[in-house]
């Protein structure tokens, strides 16, 4: 079963531009969570998606937006670019159950991909 | 708000020897608990976890982690460490919100392994 997969692994941008990164779950997961990881900030939520909807939302600046496509897969978009934006971000894809939100049987239980390195110059 | 601290910011052991990787965590609720790694380069790998029962829990690669309610913790131990262990180690809480969930990680612990 292929894992969770990110692209591109890397990137440089400059200030201002805008940039797109996609991620592709593990087939069969319908959720899709976003993390920025930085040296100075660590691991910080940014969203989750599931069902083509945003349930959940960390405490970014709009420049940082997402969706999801009717497929799973997921893009995020930050526009405006600073230079505090260079970051490792990291997608994670997780099984949803019924009978409302758990962590049973897995659900809800984040697998990573290996991440998309941003670089703003 | 919910937090999570890992107090130790490097550690480093020696091949064979035990480890215990320690972690805190303020959360009003019934915790839920996990331990991911992160080799250079990498993503997360999902170590373990504990929901709920019993509170040692046994994960991959040979790592355990016991919830102690009383202490806030839930320190992550291994008895004989490998030196493809070497890699960062964090601890994080879950929160189930909005019909789904998210993750408040620690700061993460770097491990280094002498050989």
């Amino acid at each position: 079963k292929a894992g969770v997969t990110q692209t591109p692994r890397y990137l440089i941008k400059t200030r201002g531009q805008q940039v797109t990164l996609s991620c592709s779950p593990i087939s069969g997961h319908r959720s899709v969570s976003w993390y920025q990881q930085t040296p100075g900030q660590g691991l910080q939520f940014l969203f989750e998606y599931f069902s083509e909807t945003q349930r959940n939302k960390g405490n970014f600046p709009g420049r940082f937006s997402g969706r999801q496509f009717s497929n799973s897969r997921s893009e995020m978009n930050v526009s405006t670019l600073e230079l505090g934006d260079s970051a490792l971000y990291l997608c994670a894809s997780s099984p949803v159950r019924s009978g409302g939100p758990s962590y049973s049987s897995g659900a809800n239980v984040l697998t990573f991909g290996a991440g998309s390195r941003l670089t703003v110059l | 708000a919910q937090s999570v601290t890992q107090p130790d910011i490097h550690i480093t052991v020696s091949e064979g020897a035990s480890l215990e990787l320690r972690c805190n965590y303020s959360y009003g609720a019934t915790p839920y608990l996990f331990w991911y790694v992160q080799s250079p380069g990498q993503g997360l790998q999902l170590l373990l976890k504990y929901f709920s029962g019993d509170t040692l829990v046994q994960g991959i690669k040979g790592f355990e982690a016991e919830f102690k309610r009383s202490q806030s913790s839930f320190n992550l131990r291994k008895p004989s460490v490998h030196w493809s262990d070497a890699a960062e180690y964090f601890c994080a809480v879950g929160i189930l919100t909005g019909g789904g969930n998210k993750l408040t990680f620690g700061t993460g612990t770097q491990l280094k392994v002498e050989l």
